[in-house]
């Protein structure tokens, strides 16, 4: 059962567009969604959160936003840059178990200069 | 180092052998997580530690798998009997858990192969 799902498994852009990463959930008692980023042979490391009583989360070039009746997250990346190219992860957690980490699949991103 | 260290970075054993894994979290995180992550997958959730409470096991695919924490820092991560689908990259996390909510931090992980 995955309760995380990233139904794209890649996505290639131009330098300089928005770059949409998505991300789709069905447990309803996640309330904390995580983004993070894989560059390969390394751990990922840690993009942005949102918690459930906001719909939009900025910081810089990046911006996730929340739908909770489609539960459903995105990722917006502008303007992209080739450095941006990695795998992104999406996770989410529940009030009941903070420390669980649920992972979707990732979205493999290549920013084409 | 400043970071989640974990070792070795890659493990090839023969199917049926036992193998061990190791993480050192961020000095000072009280909190360590376990997650692997199989080909063309993503992260799948293992075992938790936090402080001295009880470890969340939840994750744990077969009692072959076992992990402990020592001193509350370093952790082990045991697969006895290997079998090939054991094959993943097992990564270590850490965290401060000084929020409700605080960021995981991960190593780099363990490639472990199983022929």
């Amino acid at each position: 059962d995955q309760q995380v799902k990233q139904n794209s498994p890649s996505l290639s852009v131009q330098e300089g567009r928005i770059s949409i990463l998505n991300c789709d959930y069905t447990n309803s008692m996640f309330d904390y969604f995580l983004w993070y980023k894989k560059y390969p042979a390394e751990g990922p490391t840690f993009l942005i959160s949102i918690s459930s009583i906001k719909d939009k989360n900025e910081d810089g070039r990046f911006t996730v936003f929340l739908n909770k009746s489609a539960k459903h997250l995105s990722l917006h990346i502008v303007p992209s840059q080739p450095g941006d190219s990695a795998v992104y992860f999406c996770a989410a957690s529940a009030q009941s178990n903070t420390g669980k980490l649920i992972f979707g699949q990732g979205t493999t991103l290549q920013v084409k200069p | 180092g400043a970071g989640v260290s974990q070792s070795p970075s890659n493990k090839v054993t023969e199917k049926g052998k036992d193998v061990e894994l190791r993480c050192d979290p961020i000095s000072g995180h009280t909190a360590l997580y376990w997650y692997r992550q199989s080909l063309g997958q993503g992260l799948e959730f293992l075992i938790y530690f936090q402080g001295n409470s009880a470890p969340d096991k939840s994750g744990l695919p077969s009692d072959r798998f076992s992990a402990e924490r020592t001193g509350g820092s370093v952790s082990t991560l045991t697969i006895q009997r290997t079998q090939q689908e054991d094959s993943a990259v097992y990564l270590c996390a850490s965290s401060s858990r000084q929020g409700r909510r605080d960021i995981q931090y991960f190593g780099a992980g363990t490639r472990l192969s199983v022929l």
